[in-house]
């Protein structure tokens, strides 16, 4: 079975700063690995997966994400953040197999504050 | 092209009622899994369905249920509700049934249980 923690429930940051939001995973098995944002009243949005290749990964809204498999993380950074950046962001995993199909296990989210 | 669509989005009962939600998958997309979002326990995995069969199902117990139709839209129902049922209900659907997919997300169903 897999498992996420995001270290940080909140994240206050004033604008134009740069915010690292941390995530580590627990498998025993290789795992593909999801970052999404959620805003008030709406659904999520990837903002960037990590699948293979790579371990530096670039996503929507000027984000990236570094894969470190011997760390078991996957924080995500932004250099310079905006006040449209305040939303709960969420690290996901999915492991190969059956029995995880369709099925992302999720951390509980970091709530990230943008203040002027 | 439209995005997944989950009606209604926002629905209140009472205890021991059911209730049956819809979604609509983006054009294409043979996969919808669900997920039950609480302030409590987080994003959890309900279940996920492909070409009209359930692939796979997450730990919750049988009064939630599900189906999907030769359309790839999909309802979930939820018989005997309890007030711990309270949440965001997302659906999520992806154009095939895999590990590496891409999951497109919903607005959700805010659901009320009294």
């Amino acid at each position: 079975a897999q498992s996420v923690t995001q270290l940080d429930s909140q994240v206050p940051v004033f604008e134009e700063a740069p915010v690292e939001l941390r995530c580590n995973y627990s498998s025993s098995v290789s795992v593909y690995l999801f970052w999404y944002v959620q805003y008030p009243n709406q659904g999520l949005q990837l903002l960037l997966k990590y699948l293979s290749g790579s371990t530096l990964v670039k996503g929507i809204n000027g984000f990236e994400a570094e894969f470190n498999k011997s760390q078991t993380s996957f924080h995500l950074r932004k250099p310079s953040v905006h006040i449209s950046d305040t939303a709960e962001y969420f690290c996901a995993v999915s492991a190969p197999g059956g029995t995880s199909y369709g099925k992302l296990t999720f951390g509980q989210g970091t709530i990230l504050t943008v203040h002027p | 092209k439209a995005g997944v669509t989950q009606t209604p989005r926002y629905l209140i009962k009472t205890r021991g009622q059911q209730v049956t939600l819809s979604c609509s998958p983006i054009s294409g997309h043979r996969s919808v899994s669900w997920y039950q979002q609480t302030p409590g326990q987080g994003l959890q995995f309900l279940f996920e369905y492909f070409s009209e069969t359930q692939r796979n199902k997450g730990n919750f117990p049988g009064r939630f249920s599900g189906r999907q139709f030769s359309n790839s839209r999909s309802e979930m129902n939820v018989s005997t509700l309890e007030l711990g049922d309270s949440a965001l209900y997302l659906c999520a659907s992806s154009l095939v049934s895999g590990n590496q997919e891409t999951q497109y997300f919903g607005p959700g169903t805010r659901l009320l249980v009294l």
